[in-house]
């Protein structure tokens, strides 16, 4: 079964880091593009960051570029999110999804790990 | 980066209607735009992906159409389980951006 477990959510104080794990199984992990999208409580949908299957390339949005690193490990198939100088308004459910291979859409999701950000 | 609005941001249905959701990108992406379905407290769930290829699994009571600038999310006769948030998503190029979202609740 094709699955993704993300791990590392919590509670931080403003400023501080945290790293979040994106376990993944029952695919070929190096080949798909990997992305990481957040959502804030009661609001939509934002995406946050995504990342090539040979790990060479990454984008961000404006809103966590120079803060966030996104990486992966393709030899122990895990995503990470590397999340530095944390804000009140990064609060939110952050999931990562996997891109289809033929097409940049999402087909898989994990069901999301809670990051809170408050003094 | 592209701007994506929707239209409208709620509408009450009942089971059997047809329901119509628009999608409207600030500049032309093609046919890249994929539908997404969100129940409270779940990850997202594809349902269309390059505008109007339905997503394996998913009833073909959903439809994708559009390219360019302007797309439509079609169900054709609203099921109970068919109550959630959908959202619109380009993946024309980076960053990608998400629609704000089309609330569909019981009449």
């Amino acid at each position: 079964e094709v699955q993704l477990l993300e791990s590392g959510g919590g509670l931080v104080r403003p400023g501080g880091s945290l790293r979040l794990s994106c376990a993944a199984s029952g695919f070929s992990f190096s080949t798909y593009a990997l992305t990481w999208v957040r959502q804030a409580p009661g609001k939509g949908l934002e995406w946050v960051s995504s990342i090539l299957g040979s790990g060479d390339s990454a984008f961000y949005a404006d809103s966590v570029k120079g803060r966030f690193t996104i990486s992966r490990d393709n030899s122990k198939n895990t995503l990470y999110l590397q999340m530095n100088s944390l804000r009140a308004e990064d609060t939110a459910v952050y999931f990562c999804a996997k891109e289809l291979g033929y097409d940049d859409a999402f087909d898989i999701w994990g069901q999301g790990t809670m990051v809170t950000v408050s003094s | 980066a592209i701007q994506m609005t929707q239209s409208p941001s709620s509408l009450s249905a009942s089971v059997g209607d047809r329901v119509t959701i628009t999608c409207r990108a600030s500049q032309g992406i093609r046919n890249d735009l994929g539908w997404y379905q969100q129940k409270p407290g779940k990850a997202p769930k594809l349902l269309i992906y390059a505008a109007s290829s339905l997503q394996s699994g998913v009833p073909s009571r959903f439809s994708g159409s559009g390219s360019g600038t302007d797309f439509t999310l079609t169900i054709s006769s609203l099921q109970p389980e068919d109550f959630a948030t959908y959202y619109c998503l380009h993946d024309y190029n980076y960053p990608f951006t998400f629609g704000p979202g089309t609330k569909v609740d019981i009449k």
